[in-house]
């Protein structure tokens, strides 16, 4: 079954500085790689994915992520952190083109520091 | 534009109680879904509908129920609430499979005493 580890559940960082949240995935299929954000009191919304073809994946609001076939990993990055980006990330997995289910990380708190 | 409707957005149940979360959605999706939100534990399925007329359980599916009542409405029903139910739910749904968009709710905070 496929599983998806975010390290680290907090991440602070100083705005204007680099963002690295952390996401290793495990799937028997090629994977569908998927991060979301969620601001406070609101829901999911997508920032990116990675379905097949260019392992660098650009997003919303300049985040973008890279799929590392051998590293079994898909972080994201920011290279400049503002204050609107502090929200909770998750990175998440769906088995492949007939998968229904998508299964989601514990999440990582980005904090931005003024 | 409403997108993924869910109702109640707050419940507070004593232990034992019965109650049933309201999801509806408006973009002619096939596949809805519920998840848990606890901290440190991400986002956890419950039940999933691939399309109308099916169900299918998550990973966490016990003291769950769940109706997929038309194409539009999934409910979600504790039957015997308790404590370990307390949680934040979302509603969420897709137009299918794989790698498409899950569409969420604002989400209903549950308390159970």
């Amino acid at each position: 079954a496929q599983s998806v580890t975010q390290l680290g559940s907090h991440v602070s960082v100083s705005e204007g500085a680099l963002v690295l949240l952390r996401c290793n995935y495990s799937s028997s299929v090629p994977p569908y790689l998927f991060w979301y954000v969620q601001y406070p009191n609101q829901g999911l919304q997508l920032l990116l994915k990675y379905t097949t073809g260019a392992t660098l994946v650009k997003g919303i609001n300049g985040f973008e992520a890279e799929f590392k076939k051998s590293e079994t990993s898909f972080h994201l990055t920011k290279p400049s952190a503002h204050m609107s980006d502090a929200a909770e990330y998750f990175c998440a997995v769906s088995d492949g083109d007939s998968s229904y289910k998508l299964i989601f990380g514990s999440g990582t708190r980005l904090l931005v520091r003024p | 534009n409403a997108g993924v409707t869910q109702t109640p957005k707050f419940q507070v149940l004593k232990t034992g109680q019965s109650m049933t979360l309201q999801c509806a959605q408006d973009m002619n999706h096939n596949s809805m879904y519920w998840y848990r939100q606890d901290p440190g534990m991400g986002l956890r399925l419950i039940y999933y509908s691939a399309s109308e007329g099916t169900t299918d359980k998550g990973e966490v599916p016990n003291g769950y129920n769940v109706s997929r009542l038309n194409k539009r409405e999934f409910s979600l029903r504790l039957e015997s609430a308790a404590p370990s139910q307390t949680s934040v739910y979302f509603c969420a749904s897709k137009r299918g499979q794989g790698n498409e968009k899950l569409f969420f709710g604002s989400g209903t905070q549950l308390s159970v005493l």
